[in-house]
């Protein structure tokens, strides 16, 4: 059980937007920044996303960031067959003083 | 080019320990804080412990207190992850990132594979 709730999976046909929530709490997201990764199967996770929107260099600007309150979201447009891998969010707990995931979403390009 | 190596993993019986490694290059390691975070087979990402530049603060899971000890040796560029007293649950391919502000890991390691089984 994952201390930061996502979707498992989300679906779209190519050149669509997709978008991946990440639901928290005031010891996690509601204080702390989010960023997000993606992970294609049998490689390590690369940062796509970090404090909340900002892209590192390298990354498209199809790839968006955004916060609300106790929540993230991770956006996708212009989807590509080469988009299909698994994303997570990730942040700090000031509760637990540790490092949280979300469980991970798996995004298909139908 | 920021590289992290990880090596030390491998099959051991529970009960048993293992020692990771994690080699630096191509950043200046000792300016940074380091993390190891695993991933269990078809599961997703663990954090599993932090440590500030200088050793002085460090951070675990609680489902590894006590039994796993995050170190570094910044003259040689190398991150450490003592293991001990290891539990089938153990079992994951460990990362070695390294930490940017805001618990962000921007550079990953390619991992390194533990199988705790009989």
């Amino acid at each position: 059980q994952s201390v930061l709730t996502q979707p498992p999976s989300v679906s779209a046909a190519p050149g669509q937007k997709v978008t991946i929530s990440c639901s928290g709490s005031s010891s996690n997201i509601g204080n702390n920044y989010v960023s997000w990764y993606q992970q294609f199967p049998g490689t390590a996770p690369k940062l796509l996303i970090y404090d909340n929107d900002k892209r590192p260099s390298g990354i498209p600007d199809r790839f968006s960031g955004s916060k609300s309150g106790t929540s993230a979201t991770l956006g996708i447009t212009g989807l590509q067959t080469g988009d299909e891998a698994d994303y997570y969010c990730g942040t700090w707990d000031s509760s637990l003083s540790g490092g949280v995931f979300g469980g991970g979403t798996k995004v298909t390009v139908l | 080019e920021v590289q992290l190596v990880e090596s030390g993993g491998g099959l051991v019986q529970p009960g048993g320990s293992l020692r990771l490694s994690c080699a630096a290059s191509g950043f200046t390691f000792s300016a940074y804080w380091m993390s190891w975070v695993r991933q269990a087979p078809g599961k997703g990402l663990e954090w599993v412990a932090n440590i500030k530049q200088d050793g002085s603060r460090i951070y675990y899971v609680d489902s590894v207190k006590g039994r796993f000890t995050i170190s570094r040796d910044n003259a040689k560029n190398s991150l450490y992850l003592q293991m001990n007293s290891l539990r089938a649950e153990d079992t994951a391919v460990y990362y070695c990132a390294r930490l940017v502000q805001r618990q962000t890991y921007d550079y990953w390691g390619q991992g390194t594979v533990v199988t705790v089984s009989s």
